[in-house]
């Protein structure tokens, strides 16, 4: 069975703070997606990694695809309140149609 | 675009009850997909629709049935609900089966 371990579960920062948050598997992935979701609503897609190796910004989001293609991390510069969230990350195998979740990282910036 | 919508948003449901949860997708999306989501346990794949034509059983299945209508369209039905059925389900779509999956809103049902 694929698992997809988060860490941490929780945090909770001051705003301007830096994060990192990690994506951990000891399955390799086709690709790996990172997703934000807000209570009440669907997760959002953050973004797609598909290269071993691969990092990617978006605006102080910065995500990592490992070398061998098994984990990833996101990492924030300069946390914001509009930040706050629950961040999940998902593996997907090519051939399975199964995107394996993590647990999520529930992330909280206080202004 | 609206992306993947979902119907209804909440549902109230007696024990034994039946109802079905509807999902439209308007990305020309080969694969479709229903999971739920509860406290501690994540998303969990319920049923997915490779393509057209065809679904298969994810990893929660029991109690569940599904129908890919057509390309756009991918039901969820409950035949006998069950207060572990308490859960907020997404439907989800996608293109090939690991490129990036795109949520609905959700439904959050609660059985009673």
């Amino acid at each position: 069975t694929q698992l997809l371990e988060q860490s941490p579960q929780f945090l909770s920062i001051q705003e301007g703070e830096n994060l990192t948050v990690y994506c951990n598997s000891s399955s390799v992935f086709s690709s790996l997606q990172w997703y934000r979701q807000e209570p009440g609503e669907g997760p959002v897609l953050l973004v797609t990694v598909v290269t071993g190796g691969e990092v990617k910004k978006l605006k102080r989001l910065t995500f990592q695809f490992g070398d061998a293609r098994k984990d990833s991390s996101l990492h924030i510069t300069a946390a914001q309140p509009g930040d706050t969230g629950l961040y999940l990350c998902a593996g997907a195998t090519s051939g399975t149609y199964k995107y394996i979740f993590g647990t999520g990282t529930r992330l909280k910036v206080l202004a | 675009n609206a992306g993947v919508t979902q119907t209804p948003k909440f549902q109230v449901l007696k024990t034994g009850q039946s109802m079905t949860l509807q999902c439209a997708q308007d990305m020309n999306h080969n694969s479709m997909y229903w999971y739920r989501q509860d406290p501690g346990m994540g998303l969990r794949l319920i049923y997915y629709s490779a393509s057209e034509g065809t679904t298969d059983k994810g990893e929660v299945p029991n109690g569940y049935n599904v129908s890919r209508l057509n390309k756009r369209e991918f039901s969820l039905r409950l035949e006998s609900a069950a207060p572990s059925q308490t859960s907020v389900y997404f439907c989800a779509s996608s293109d090939t089966d690991y490129t990036e999956a795109f949520f609905g809103q959700g439904t959050r049902l609660t059985v009673v």
